[in-house]
């Protein structure tokens, strides 16, 4: 089945830095790719999504592109804000189902 | 447009006791789907409806859950003789048929003492 694997977090920045957060997969065939996020006492939230090789995802001046040749989907952003401060999840899905496996989230902290 | 919305939001119950989850997914959105998230992990699969169809269980999914979606519309999940480990934020999440988005629910936060 689907597997998934985030770097560990917590990840500490300070605004307007440089954010990666690395994501690789494992899969049968071609997922679809997503990264949902999680803001403090909130509920799940997708960001962006790629569903085919080279496609890219975007959302919020966050980007991830789908490659197909290393299995990632690497989120990243060029100047984080304290309001980017969550817990962020990388989840292929696929299949009939297209259910989600996600990794076990990596916590994004900005401080200002 | 509402949302998927789960109710009730927090559930607290002693061991031994069944507890039973209500999802409202968005209108029209033919796939339903329950994960369960405990705390510091991701969320986990448990199940999917297609429509009022059952089309896959987890593993994790002992024989003291079950769920339903009677109507196509919202479904139910119910956990009997609930034991300390069943402890976690049970998920809801709806889409389309032709869409690959999830959308998530808030989360009925269950704590079993």
């Amino acid at each position: 089945g689907n597997s998934v694997t985030q770097m560990e977090g917590p990840v500490t920045l300070s605004e307007e830095a440089f954010l990666t957060i690395n994501c690789t997969y494992t899969a049968t065939g071609y997922p679809s790719l997503f990264w949902y996020v999680q803001y403090p006492g909130e509920g799940l939230q997708l960001l962006l999504k790629a569903t085919k090789a080279d496609d890219k995802g975007s959302n919020k001046g966050f980007e991830a592109t789908y490659r197909k040749e290393t299995t990632s989907f690497h989120l990243e952003k060029g100047s984080v804000q304290v309001s980017d401060s969550a817990v962020y999840f990388c989840a292929p899905g696929g299949g009939a189902t297209n259910k989600l496996i996600f990794g076990t989230g990596t916590l994004l902290a900005v401080q200002p | 447009d509402t949302g998927v919305s789960q109710n009730p939001r927090h559930k607290i119950t002693k061991r031994g006791q069944n507890v039973t989850f209500r999802c409202d997914p968005i209108s029209e959105h033919n796939r339903l789907y329950w994960y369960r998230q405990t705390l510091g992990q991701g969320p986990e699969f448990l199940t999917y409806f297609q429509n009022e169809a059952q089309l896959e269980k987890s593993r994790l999914l002992s024989d003291r859950f079950s769920a339903e979606r009677p109507k196509g519309s919202f479904s139910t999940l119910e956990i009997q003789r609930t034991e300390q480990g069943d402890s976690a934020m049970y998920l809801c999440a709806s889409s389309f048929s032709e869409s690959y988005e999830q959308y998530f629910g808030p989360g009925t936060r269950l704590t079993v003492t």
